[in-house]
């Protein structure tokens, strides 16, 4: 079974610009969480989206939102990015939001802001 | 709200070596609590879980016992290899604070680097 693919892997950008990044949940998975983690501040939630309906969101700016399709894919959007944007954004997808589904997690995307 | 707190780090043994990495949580409902390690280049896979007081998680060797008199979920490994050197998370979901039924809301630690020489 394919684990959660998140793609690209790297991505840079310059200040101001807008980002898209991607994720494969694995299959038959519905729910799908994002996070940012950054030497500085650790793993942070972003948000999480269950059969495409935000369920949570972190404590973010609004330049940071998501999406997530009918397939259960899902995708975030950084707008007008901003130097301190730059962090390793992982996903994580789980079967449902009960107890015992533990969350998958890709290898991420890291983004370097310019 | 919700927080967790590792043993600062980073952490150096001997292969062979016993291993505890500290973590107490603070949180307002029944939290789950999870240790997760990631290696690098790579996403954080889910080591063991622990989901009531008193419960032990235990996987390749590494176990964690969920207390909730002193708030902490330690992680211990009797022997280490160097196939073992990581970052150790410890998170914790808490659906009271989620809704009360999102699990995929996630409160780590700051990660406890572990390197273990041969």
């Amino acid at each position: 079974k394919a684990g959660v693919t998140q793609t690209p892997r790297y991505l840079i950008k310059t200040r101001g610009q807008q980002v898209t990044l991607s994720c494969s949940p694995i299959s038959g998975h519905r729910s799908v969480s994002w996070y940012q983690q950054t030497p500085g501040q650790g793993l942070q939630f972003l948000f999480e989206y269950f059969s495409e309906t935000q369920r949570n969101k972190g404590n973010f700016p609004g330049r940071f939102s998501g999406r997530q399709f009918s397939n259960s894919r899902s995708e975030m959007n950084v707008s007008t990015l901003e130097l301190g944007d730059s962090a390793l954004y992982l996903c994580a997808s789980s079967y449902w939001t009960g107890d015992n589904s533990p969350l998958h997690f890709g290898n991420g995307t890291r983004l370097t802001v310019t | 709200g919700d927080s967790v707190t590792q043993m600062e780090g980073p952490v150096t043994l001997s292969e062979e070596a016993f291993l505890t990495i500290n973590c107490t949580y603070t949180a307002t409902g029944y939290p789950s609590l999870f240790w997760y390690v990631q290696y690098p280049g790579e996403g954080l896979q889910l080591l063991l879980k622990a989901t009531k007081a008193d419960d032990k998680g235990s996987n390749k060797g590494f176990e964690a016992t969920y207390r909730k008199e002193t708030t902490s979920f330690h992680l211990e490994k009797g022997s280490v290899q160097v196939s073992d050197s990581a970052v150790y998370f410890c998170a914790l979901s808490d659906p009271s604070n989620a809704g009360g039924t999102s699990y995929g809301k996630l409160t780590f630690g700051q990660g406890t680097i572990l390197t273990v020489h041969p």
